[in-house]
């Protein structure tokens, strides 16, 4: 398996654009998350999904944030309109259901920056 | 709210050292913890701790947990230039959903 893939790796765009990153994970998983990392805040859980539902979005900043799975193969997080504090790392992770969902699994990152 | 903190921030050795990196909680109803390794991408699973007491080990790395006391150590022994990362350390408990974070210890070490 080539693990959880995410596109693209690097994105730079000007404040108000809307930006949108996507997320392969692996097969089999049914866990899905979305997480943010800056210096300041560390890692921090934006969204996840259980088989392609989403279970807990409290950690999205604010509407500008949404996160969409459309099946068990793809998923992608948008931010629109984009701001210069939205400039951080996201990265998609999955896992395995049952004892082994807390055993996340990470995609490369996504490194986002809002000028 | 649960709550992660890791210390040191940051720590640098010589290569050969032996270091210690911590890590406290505090979180509703704990199920466990975990311990990753990030590198210039993405973070890398190393130790999972349900149990106080059982020493988690792979090669120089080894972990301990503390359910009474709140509390993990990381010890990696005979470091090498390649353990130069972030360690982070994360909780998995009832009282929140997905893991909780806490920001890392940031390792490097000298040849």
């Amino acid at each position: 398996d080539a693990g959880v893939i995410q596109s693209p790796r690097h994105e730079v765009t000007e404040m108000g654009q809307e930006v949108t990153l996507r997320c392969k994970p692996i097969s089999g998983h049914d866990y899905l998350f979305w997480y943010r990392q800056t210096m300041m805040r560390g890692l921090e859980l934006l969204i996840y999904f259980n088989n392609n539902v989403p279970i807990d979005d409290s950690g999205m900043p604010e509407d500008r944030f949404s996160a969409k799975m459309p099946n068990a193969s793809f998923s992608t997080l948008k931010i629109q309109p984009s701001e210069p504090r939205d400039s951080a790392v996201y990265f998609c992770a999955s896992s395995l259901p049952g004892p082994g969902a807390n055993v996340l699994t990470f995609g490369a990152g996504s490194r986002l920056t809002v000028l | 709210e649960d709550k992660v903190v890791q210390s040191p921030l940051s720590l640098v050795v010589h290569e050969g050292d032996t270091v210690t990196l911590n890590c406290s909680y505090e979180v509703t109803n704990f199920r466990s913890l975990l311990w990753y390794k990030q590198e210039k991408k993405a973070p890398t699973f190393l130790f999972m701790l349900t149990s106080s007491g059982i020493e988690k080990k792979s090669g120089r790395l080894s972990s301990i947990l503390d359910k009474k006391e709140l509390f993990s150590i990381l010890n990696i022994t005979a470091t090498q230039t390649g353990d130069s990362a972030v360690y982070l350390c994360a909780v998995e408990s009832s009282g929140a959903d997905g893991l909780t974070f806490g920001k890392g210890t940031h390792l490097i070490i000298q040849p």
